[in-house]
């Protein structure tokens, strides 16, 4: 059974860091995309980052390039979102996801975890 | 960058037909995959590549994807089917994940 574990998440300050995990299990992780996906209270899905199985390719929403950097350790089979200066727009339930099969043209996202909640205020 | 619409609600009766679309530039080049979101819970994707149904979802689910739209189609309706749907496609100009605004499905 394919499980995705969120942790990380918490209140912080604006300007503050956070670090996310996204412990997998039930499947091979290094043989799969994985992605972070977060949703703002009441809000819709926001895409935030995605990698690739090796960890040399990724690609992050305009909104976090150059704050958050996304990483995995497949040795750990562990998914990371490093997440600094942080804004109060970036309070969101944030998913850790894994791609189904496929190329990034026709990337979709199989399973989810259950998220982990990061609250910026002061 | 690249925009998908969605309604942002559908309404149906019972044992009806819903439908939702998902509107974007020339979409039907592109692969387009729907997630269902109940409240409280992770996404689930119930179509992907435009037409394709993962293991355990109904066959009441289904969809299609042509031109600027793309629709998923819930057959014969049930209260359980209530819920969030949200499309999502791959913009490969800018290399990002494009989600829709999601749609509210409501059962009368």
């Amino acid at each position: 059974e394919v499980q995705l574990l969120e942790s990380g998440g918490g209140l912080v300050q604006p300007g503050g860091s956070l670090r996310l995990s996204c412990a997998a299990s039930g499947f091979t992780f290094s043989s799969y995309t994985m992605s972070w996906v977060r949703q703002a209270p009441g809000k819709g899905l926001e895409w935030v980052s995605s990698i690739n199985v090796s960890g040399g390719s990724s690609y992050s929403a305009d909104s976090v390039k150059g704050r958050f950097t996304i990483s995995r350790d497949n040795s750990k089979n562990t998914l990371y979102l490093q997440m600094n200066n942080l804004r109060a727009e970036d309070t969101a339930l944030y998913y850790c996801a894994k791609a189904s099969p496929g190329g990034w043209l026709r990337l979709s996202f199989d399973y989810w975890g259950q998220g982990t909640l990061v609250t910026v205020s002061s | 960058s690249y925009v998908v619409t969605q309604p942002p609600s559908v309404s149906v009766a019972p044992g009806q037909t819903a439908r939702i679309t998902c509107g974007g530039n020339s979409i039907g080049r592109k692969s387009v995959h729907w997630y269902q979101q109940k409240p409280g819970q992770a996404p689930v994707l119930v179509v992907y590549e435009d037409s394709d149904r993962p293991s355990g979802i109904p066959e009441r689910f289904s969809g299609s994807n042509s031109g600027n739209t793309a629709t998923l189609t819930i057959s014969r309706v049930e209260v359980g089917d209530e819920a969030d749907y949200y499309c999502q496609v791959w913009d490969s100009n800018n290399d990002h994940v494009v989600f829709g605004g999601g749609t509210k499905l409501t059962v009368l």
